[in-house]
């Protein structure tokens, strides 16, 4: 059983445009929502991440909206550039170690 | 320093060798792990080790042993492995084992086995 469900699993931008991606979840006991970003050949970086209690989070050009009562977080990446090609992961982590990623977006932003 | 390191970067093994994946940080994080990632999947929790001590083993097969020797290291040992066993293997860690959100993943192991 899937623990947090993420859409789309690929995404085409072009650069300057928003990239945008969905995670929703059905536990009700998580308390953090991180977002990691992939390059191939390496590991997962945390880009950031969002408690229950905010409804949004911006760190640069990466926004985190949290919709607590739908149960859903999205990632949204404004003016998106070819160097923010790389697979996103969502995730949700609750008390007690409990830690689920979802099943991952590859985004490609086309110049 | 913020940053995980992992040897070797590539790991070519039979299936009757015995070796071994080597992980090290020095954040002073209390708390590592272990994840297998197939292409195109999110990385599959195996082991995490919390204060140096075994917490959570994911139902993992026995041909795959870890070892913390101390709070900075982490070893994987791997014994009789399967092709099905191959994958990128990777190594985190977090400040504790309730800030998994904040680990820090290490570049992988790409291990191909034959």
């Amino acid at each position: 059983q899937q623990q947090v469900k993420q859409s789309p699993q690929s995404l085409i931008v072009q650069k300057g445009g928003i990239s945008i991606i969905n995670c929703a979840y059905e536990n009700t006991a998580f308390d953090y929502f991180p977002w990691y970003q992939q390059f191939p050949g390496k590991g997962p970086a945390l880009l950031i991440a969002i408690r229950p209690d905010v409804s949004e989070k911006k760190e640069g050009r990466f926004t985190i909206s949290f919709n607590k009562s739908a149960k859903q977080f999205s990632l949204h990446i404004m003016d998106s550039q070819p160097g923010d090609s790389a697979t996103y992961f969502c995730a949700a982590q609750a008390t007690g170690n409990q830690f689920y990623f979802g099943t991952g977006t590859s985004l490609t932003v086309i110049p | 320093d913020t940053e995980v390191t992992q040897t070797p970067k590539h790991l070519v093994m039979g299936m009757t060798n015995k070796k071994s994946l080597k992980c090290e940080q020095h954040m002073g994080h209390r708390a590592m792990y272990w994840y297998k990632q197939k292409a195109k999947k999110p990385p599959e929790l195996m082991f995490v080790y919390s204060y140096e001590k075994l917490s959570i083993n994911e139902s993992v097969p026995s041909r795959f042993s870890p070892e913390c020797p101390n709070s900075s290291l982490l070893n994987l040992h791997l014994h009789a492995l399967q092709p099905e066993d191959s994958a990128l293997y990777l190594c985190a860690s977090s400040p504790s084992p309730i800030r998994t959100y904040e680990q820090y993943f290490g570049p992988g192991t790409r291990l191909t086995v034959t």
